[in-house]
């Protein structure tokens, strides 16, 4: 079974940009959930999407957004780019909202200059 | 947002020796993940801890959760060199209906041969 994909998996942006992340979940997975990772801050949580619904957020601003289709990927958007938005994102998959067992993916390595 | 401290935060060690981390929050989780990240790669788990006073072990590695579900230790036996990255605690809270997982910073672990 092949595991989560990510694409890109390293972007480099311009502040004032926007940018476009895409997940790929594990087959049968419905939940996607995105994460960032830096150094100073570790990993947090973004947002979870489940059925097409964001199920739940995180504690970050509104240029932070995202989308499932009905194939369960999902995009994550980022608008305005920000030069503390460079981080690594992170998208997990798992098969039904709320379940204990997330995979993630590889990751996407935004970097904003 | 429940906080998980972890540490040490970096730990070099040489092959063979034992080693102990720790993960500790002031709030009660209802499960706690320990997960592994080696560069580039996304987090693995490793193993989920439910109820208080759990002990699990993986090879040679024992993870325990507190009597309070407060605080959890992973300990290793006998490090090796492919032990080495990035250890990170993981627990689950509660807003309402959904759960959202939040981590702690992590200990960067080098086991040196």
């Amino acid at each position: 079974k092949a595991g989560v994909t990510q694409t890109p998996r390293y972007l480099i942006k311009t502040r004032g940009q926007q940018v476009t992340l895409s997940c790929s979940p594990i087959s049968g997975h419905r939940s996607v959930s995105w994460y960032q990772q830096t150094p100073g801050q570790g990993l947090q949580f973004l947002f979870e999407y489940f059925s097409e619904t964001q199920r739940n957020k995180g504690n970050f601003p509104g240029r932070f957004s995202g989308r499932q289709f009905s194939n369960s990927r999902s995009e994550m958007n980022v608008s305005t780019l920000e030069l503390g938005d460079s981080a690594l994102y992170l998208c997990a998959s798992s098969w039904t909202s709320n379940a204990y067992e997330q995979y993630f993916g590889p990751g996407t390595r935004l970097t904003v200059t | 947002t429940q906080l998980l401290e972890q540490s040490p935060q970096f730990l070099s060690i040489q092959e063979g020796e034992n080693l102990t981390v720790y993960c500790n929050s002031s709030s009660v989780f209802s499960s706690l993940q320990w997960y592994r990240q080696e560069p580039g790669e996304g987090p693995v788990l490793l193993v989920t801890v439910v109820t208080g006073g759990e002990v699990k072990k993986l090879k040679r590695l024992t993870f325990q959760f507190g009597d309070a579900r407060k605080d959890s230790s992973l300990h290793i036996t006998a490090a090796q060199p492919g032990d080495t990255g990035l250890y990170l605690c993981a627990g689950w809270e509660s807003g309402g209906s959904n759960y959202k997982l939040t981590f702690g910073k992590g200990t960067l672990l080098t086991v040196n041969p």
